[in-house]
């Protein structure tokens, strides 16, 4: 079963203050993935990277930034962290046209 | 564009009752089609997935969804439901250039 692993799980932050999240997968799959999910709103992309050294932006990629410095690692940066971006967040790898394998999940509180 | 919609925010049925999930996609291609569950407090599971062949795959615990490329759907169908199926439903879809997306998804509630 492939690995996907998240750290933290659960994060509080002040506003204005910079938050990475990690994602660390042992698969090798090629693709990765952010999303966060918010009732009513479902998973959203945030940004998603097809290789190591590649990060493309997703569907709401504003306010976060995303680095790919390996096959392995796939971190999200929160810059200038603000409430609105209180969420649960998931990683994810997967191939192309095969099944996402999913983390976790990390909670971040921006207070 | 892409984009995926799923009309229904909640559904409630009893159970052994059948159940139909509604999934539209957006895309001008033809897309890689996924519908995954979520059970509470866990990641997503996938339940089936389709790209070509036969419009009807099945996939674990009796799920199977039809994919209508003139209507552009891939709605989840079971026979009959349990009451362990209760959890939220998600389709999603994928393209050649890699990008993922989903639906809002479908809390499903399965009375006993």
């Amino acid at each position: 079963e492939a690995a996907v692993t998240q750290s933290p799980r659960n994060k509080v932050a002040v506003t204005g203050g910079k938050v990475t999240l990690s994602c660390n997968q042992t698969n090798n799959h090629n693709n990765m993935y952010w999303y966060r999910q918010d009732t009513g709103h479902g998973l959203r992309l945030i940004h998603y990277s097809y290789g190591a050294g590649s990060t493309e932006k997703g569907d709401i990629p504003d306010g976060y930034k995303a680095s790919r410095p390996s096959q392995e690692n796939f971190s999200l940066i929160l810059e200038l962290a603000t409430p609105s971006q209180t969420s649960v967040y998931f990683c994810a790898s997967g191939d192309r046209g095969e099944r996402l394998f999913f983390g976790h999940g990390t909670k971040l509180s921006v207070l | 564009a892409q984009s995926v919609t799923q009309p229904d925010a909640r559904v409630t049925v009893s159970e052994g009752a059948s159940l139909q999930l509604r999934c539209k996609y957006s895309y001008s291609g033809t897309p890689y089609l996924f519908w995954y569950v979520q059970y509470p407090r866990q990641g997503l599971q996938l339940l089936l997935k389709y790209y070509s062949g036969d419009p009807v795959v099945q996939g674990v615990n009796g799920f199977e969804a039809e994919f209508i490329k003139s209507n552009s759907s891939f709605h989840l169908r079971k026979a009959s439901v349990h009451w362990s199926d209760s959890a939220v439903y998600f389709c999603a879809s994928g393209t050649n250039a890699y990008k993922v997306i989903f639906g809002k998804g479908t809390h499903l509630h399965v009375l006993p």
